[in-house]
This record gives C-alpha cells, sequence and structure tokens, in this order.
C-alpha cells in the first residue's frame, strides 16, 4: 500500500525551513528518501531504520516513529538547489519482497531567491 | 564511479511497434527493478529480479509487457505492442538487496513517446 506524503507542495524563499511527512497504513521497519530534480532519476538522500533514529544529509535531516508509522523530513535553511520533488519508499517485509518499496505520490518542493 | 546506464535516453515511436529498453546495473549488484513514471500515477515498480530470478512483475501489464535479465550485468523491458498510454519515463533501478537498508541506485532513465 502506497504511503501517503504531505504537503503535495511547497514554496519557499531560500533560507527558510520546510518539513515534508510520510505516513503508513501498515507496520514499518524502515523509511527511504529520494530526491528527484527536474528531467532527472530520483536519488538516494538516507534509510531511517527503526529506533526512531535521526539521520542528516547536508542540512537535511529525518526522522522516523515506527509507533505512528511515520516519518519526516526536516529542510533547514533551505537552498536553491533543495528544489526538487522527494519522495518517501516503504520497504516490503521479508520473502522475496524484501528490498521492494513502494514510494509515495512525492512532494515538490520549490525554493526561491 | 559507478552508475546504472540505460539505453536509449529517448524514444519516439508509433502505437503496436515493439519498443525494447536496456538497462545495466551497477556491477555487483544482485537486484534489478524496473520503475514507470508518469503525472498521473508516480512512480510504480514494474518488476523486480534477484540474481537475475524475477521475483515480482504483478505490476506490469502482462499481455504486452516483458522483463528479463539475460546475464547479470543486462536487463531488458519490452513492449509489443506499444500503445500511446505507455508514455512515459522508465527507469531502472539496482541494489544489493541485502536488507530493508539497502539502497536503489537510479539509473538516468529512457523517455518514451508513443505516438
Amino acid at each position: 500500500q502506497q504511503p501517503v506524503q504531505s504537503p503535495q507542495a511547497v514554496i519557499l524563499r531560500e533560507g527558510e525551513d520546510a518539513v515534508i511527512n510520510c505516513s503508513s497504513s501498515k507496520a514499518l521497519y524502515s523509511v527511504h528518501w529520494y530526491r528527484q530534480k527536474h528531467g532527472e532519476a530520483p536519488v538516494f538522500l538516507m534509510i531511517l531504520l527503526k529506533g526512531g533514529e535521526q539521520k542528516g544529509h547536508e542540512k537535511i535531516s529525518a526522522s522516523f516513529n515506527e509507533k505512528k508509522q511515520q516519518s519526516s523530513l526536516y529542510l533547514t535553511a533551505s537552498q536553491l538547489s533543495y528544489s526538487g520533488t522527494y519522495f518517501c519508499g516503504t520497504p516490503h517485509a521479508g520473502g522475496t519482497s524484501y528490498g521492494k518499496l513502494t514510494f509515495g505520490q512525492g512532494t515538490i518542493l520549490t525554493v526561491h531567491p | 564511479d559507478a552508475r546504472v546506464t540505460q539505453t536509449p535516453r529517448d524514444k519516439v515511436t508509433e502505437m503496436g511497434q515493439e519498443v525494447t529498453m536496456r538497462c545495466q546495473p551497477i556491477l555487483g549488484h544482485n537486484t534489478v527493478f524496473w520503475y514507470r513514471q508518469t503525472m498521473m500515477q508516480g512512480l510504480e515498480l514494474l518488476a523486480y529480479f534477484r540474481n537475475r530470478a524475477p521475483l515480482d512483475d504483478s505490476g506490469m501489464p502482462k499481455d504486452r509487457f516483458s522483463a528479463e535479465m539475460p546475464d547479470a550485468t543486462l536487463a531488458t523491458l519490452k513492449i509489443q505492442p506499444s500503445e500511446p498510454r505507455d508514455s512515459a519515463v522508465y527507469f531502472c533501478a539496482s541494489g544489493l538487496g541485502a536488507a530493508a537498508e539497502e539502497t536503489q541506485y537510479f539509473g538516468p532513465g529512457t523517455r518514451l513517446l508513443v505516438l
């Protein structure tokens, strides 16, 4: 089942912060975050594993709350280069589906000067 | 700099024609995924291979789509016959696929337009 992302779109000025949320109706043991710039392929940002840990990539960090079955991506002091579509991906558990991800619908982030 | 490569990068064809897309996964990766991306449907998984064996192709229209891995360095996605609704960007991704925390590395995609 596809995870749900919110908001669908965000418009920021350089230096502003944003939060993108990803929630699932099924139990999660990890959440993957990718960013896709216009006309390019999705690029891996980070993986959040069980334990509510936070991770960081540049000034982008994320948290994972397995009890609430959700993850949030935090973009701090946004830069023009952060513009793109952000996807969360949730894996399938066990068996032959191991490693298979279902992606959310994406959140379009636009950063203006 | 290891990357997933895909060919062709762009393809324009007429309805009814056969289309073959190719993907070379990163050397050493044993898992290959085929995705289709459209504005309406987003990023959809079409097929998934591990160690060249197809594990899941439930996302693929069986009557016209087929996916194969003739060897560890080549994955193919074929559409026959193609239809205008197949117009999309098709991405191949590869990974080690050993655990939930494994990353998928995407190729640049094949942009397909069926007229």
